[in-house]
């Protein structure tokens, strides 16, 4: 396992399309996040899953924006009717319980909404 | 969850020794203090956590005083590829609540 995956790497979209972008976590991993980041920003906290259960979903910016994790392991998020304001870095992290190594994050799918 | 307080920039030479401080004022009994580092369009990538006192690794220390209500980063001899941004983070070890919450960091350049 080489960590935590995402795709795509970049999507350029127009306004009012729907993107949806992947992570798939460290297999081992049983929490899955996903984070926004925007220039010059630390990442924002979105929402995230222990298994397929998604704990924590109240950070989602707007009702445009929805995860998903069904099986427990790949997720993805989805965001309907994109916005210029949307276009920023979206990273993925995995962990598993409790322990002093942190999170893995993927290296992100860029999103540039024209 | 404890809001953290760095330095926005700081810059170095490469051989010296970079020392970051991040104040957390409100830091709860429970709660860890974490710091990650983040390269240009790559994911933040864990350094080094701890509770109090010192904490070394192969990358970096971590100092914490009795009051726990300040912590400094040291990055032994940095080369030109420690420049990044480097986040100071205050809460349950692991985010056990959930979330890690993030600040803007400090953005170290090093110059040869």
């Amino acid at each position: 396992d080489t960590g935590v995956s995402q795709n795509p790497r970049h999507k350029i979209t127009k306004r009012g399309q729907n993107v949806t972008f992947r992570c798939d976590p460290i297999s081992e991993h049983n929490r899955l996040y996903w984070y926004r980041q925007t220039l010059g920003q630390g990442p924002e906290f979105l929402t995230y899953f222990q298994n397929e259960a998604q704990l924590e979903k109240s950070r989602l910016l707007s009702d445009r924006f929805s995860a998903e994790r069904p099986k427990g392991s790949f997720s993805t998020l989805e965001i309907q009717r994109t916005e210029q304001g949307d276009s920023a870095m979206y990273l993925c992290a995995s962990s598993q319980g409790q322990g002093p190594y942190g999170y893995t994050f993927g290296s992100g799918t860029r999103l540039t909404v024209v | 969850l404890a809001k953290t307080t760095q330095p926005i920039s700081m810059d170095s030479y490469e051989g010296q020794e970079v020392n970051i401080t991040c104040s957390h004022n409100n830091i709860a009994t429970n709660d860890y203090i974490t710091w990650y580092q983040q390269f240009p369009s790559q994911g933040p990538r864990f350094i080094i956590q701890g509770y109090k006192t010192k904490v070394t690794n192969e990358v970096a220390s971590l100092f914490i005083p009795a009051d726990r209500k300040s912590s400094t980063l040291s990055l032994p001899r940095v080369s030109l590829s420690d420049t990044a941004v480097y986040y100071c983070l205050v809460g349950p070890p692991r985010g056990s609540q959930g979330n890690l919450i993030f600040g803007k960091g400090t953005k170290l350049s090093v110059k040869p």
